[in-house]
């Protein structure tokens, strides 16, 4: 596509149901992130996919959150047991091999009643 | 630990001032990026500077690197009010981004 796509733009979710978020990279970008930003806050770091690397989990909040990369392209972020504090704006954004600039997109508001 | 800190955190000014945000970073770096962030969602990229490079400008963006500091300005110069919104760097590589900078423009 044009531009990363990510889905659903908004999520409504009750306290310990799971959700899944999906990021739809640029075609052929190689490096895929996931990134949390809670309301007035900065972005934290969650997971990064490099091609056919292990991916970087560092930023996983806890063992409620996974995230798999498909055939080097869509990815899916997992959160199980849906907590308040999961209330966030998700982010995705990708790069190209070789490139330095980093393409996001537009997030998926999580919110947890 | 983080590899870009913006500062300030949060600036005010008026449509047609000048607007400057500043990032430090902590190892070596190749190159520093700049975005831009509207409304909470996904961030846009401004602007990149090289390791090579002292200043390079886009527009009405002028970026500054100073590689022995280990720092980068960002120049917004005749603001709007469009221009409010967060601004982050992204040194190098890294994962993680600084807590950004929100600029408000007051028309």
């Amino acid at each position: 596509g044009a531009g990363v796509s990510q889905s659903p733009s908004n999520k409504v979710t009750e306290k310990g149901k799971d959700v899944e978020l999906r990021c739809d990279p640029i075609s052929g970008h190689t490096a895929l992130y996931w990134y949390r930003q809670s309301l007035g806050q900065g972005l934290e770091f969650l997971i990064y996919f490099q091609g056919n690397s292990a991916p970087d989990k560092s930023g996983l909040p806890s063992d409620r959150f996974s995230a798999e990369r498909t055939g080097g392209s869509v990815s899916t972020l997992t959160i199980q047991r849906t907590q308040q504090e999961d209330s966030a704006v998700y982010l995705c954004a990708s790069r190209g091999g070789g490139a330095e600039k980093l393409f996001f997109g537009s997030g998926t508001q999580l919110s947890v009643l | 630990s983080q590899q870009g800190e913006e500062d300030p955190q949060a600036l005010s000014i008026q449509e047609g001032e000048n607007a400057t945000m500043n990032c430090s970073y902590k190892t070596s770096i190749n190159n520093l990026q700049w975005y831009r962030q509207n409304s909470g969602r996904g961030l846009v990229h401004l602007i990149l500077i090289r390791s090579n490079e002292r200043e390079k400008h886009s527009g009405r963006l002028r970026v500054t690197l100073d590689t022995s500091k280990k720092s980068s300005s960002l120049l917004i110069t005749a603001s709007r009010a469009a221009d409010t919104a967060s601004y982050f760097c992204r040194a190098g590589n890294m994962l993680t981004f600084g807590g950004g900078t929100r600029l408000m423009v007051k028309p």
